[in-house]
């Protein structure tokens, strides 16, 4: 089982500012496919993807969301954090070997 | 547009089943495996498994996690998908969300993450 690790567990930043949030594999993602995915995850809703194949956004997400890595590490930044993106951000790998594992979650919490 | 729609919450005694259901809309039902994830509360995303709708074939990962414990079916003629779990524990009380995933053909597939999923299922079990 591929074992995905988030961090940090919580970022603390105040809207305007940029987030990193970092997703690391305990091995390498399928012949480099880069098959992670990205999500945010809001109280009482399901989740909402947001990036594909590490780096590709989902249609309708703004391009202040931005995915990057391979390999074993991962990457998820957020340009100019708006009120709306104050939520809990999770990883998963969905083509390497099932099961399709996700990350623990990293909350970007207003500060 | 594409939609999931699942079933309402469910109280259940341990020791019990409980089945969920995830009517799809919008798109080729055959075409898309269905996966289902579950949320226990306060608690990050547990992937269970996924069915091939178009040949009924199922996986839920390699560690049998769930022992044997998970059925999943479907019914094209309704466009309908649906998890079924036995003997249930107070650890299974969790949200299960239904999800699209993978683009499936005759020969093969697209691995794709879940683009679509559904509302949510509170499943509680409770003494």
């Amino acid at each position: 089982e591929i074992v995905l690790t988030q961090s940090p567990g919580t970022l603390s930043l105040s809207p305007g500012e940029s987030a990193t949030l970092s997703c690391r594999a305990s091995q390498t993602l399928s012949n480099n496919n880069n098959y992670l995915a990205w999500y945010q995850q809001k109280p009482g809703q399901a989740p909402r993807l947001l990036i594909s194949g590490a780096s590709s956004r989902a249609t309708g997400i703004p391009d202040r969301f931005s995915g990057s890595g391979s390999g074993t590490d991962f990457t998820l930044t957020i340009r100019r954090l708006e009120p709306e993106d104050f939520a809990v951000y999770y990883c998963q790998q969905y083509g390497t070997s099932p099961p399709w594992t996700f990350g623990q979650g990293t909350k970007v919490e207003i500060k | 547009q594409v939609q999931l729609v699942q079933s309402g919450a469910e109280v259940k005694k341990p020791g019990a089943s409980v089945k969920v259901s995830c009517k799809a809309s919008g798109y080729t039902f055959n075409s898309y495996d269905i996966n289902w994830v579950r949320q226990a509360p306060g608690q990050g995303l547990e992937w269970m498994g996924w069915m091939n709708p178009n040949n009924d074939y199922t996986n839920t990962g390699p560690l049998q996690k769930f022992q044997g414990r998970i059925t999943m079916t479907r019914d094209t003629s309704i466009s309908t998908v649906y998890i079924e779990l036995s003997n249930l524990r107070p650890e299974d009380t969790a949200v299960y969300y239904c999800a699209r995933g993978n683009r499936v053909y005759a020969t093969g597939h697209d691995s794709l993450p879940l683009d679509y999923w559904g509302q949510g299922t509170l499943v509680t079990v409770s003494s």
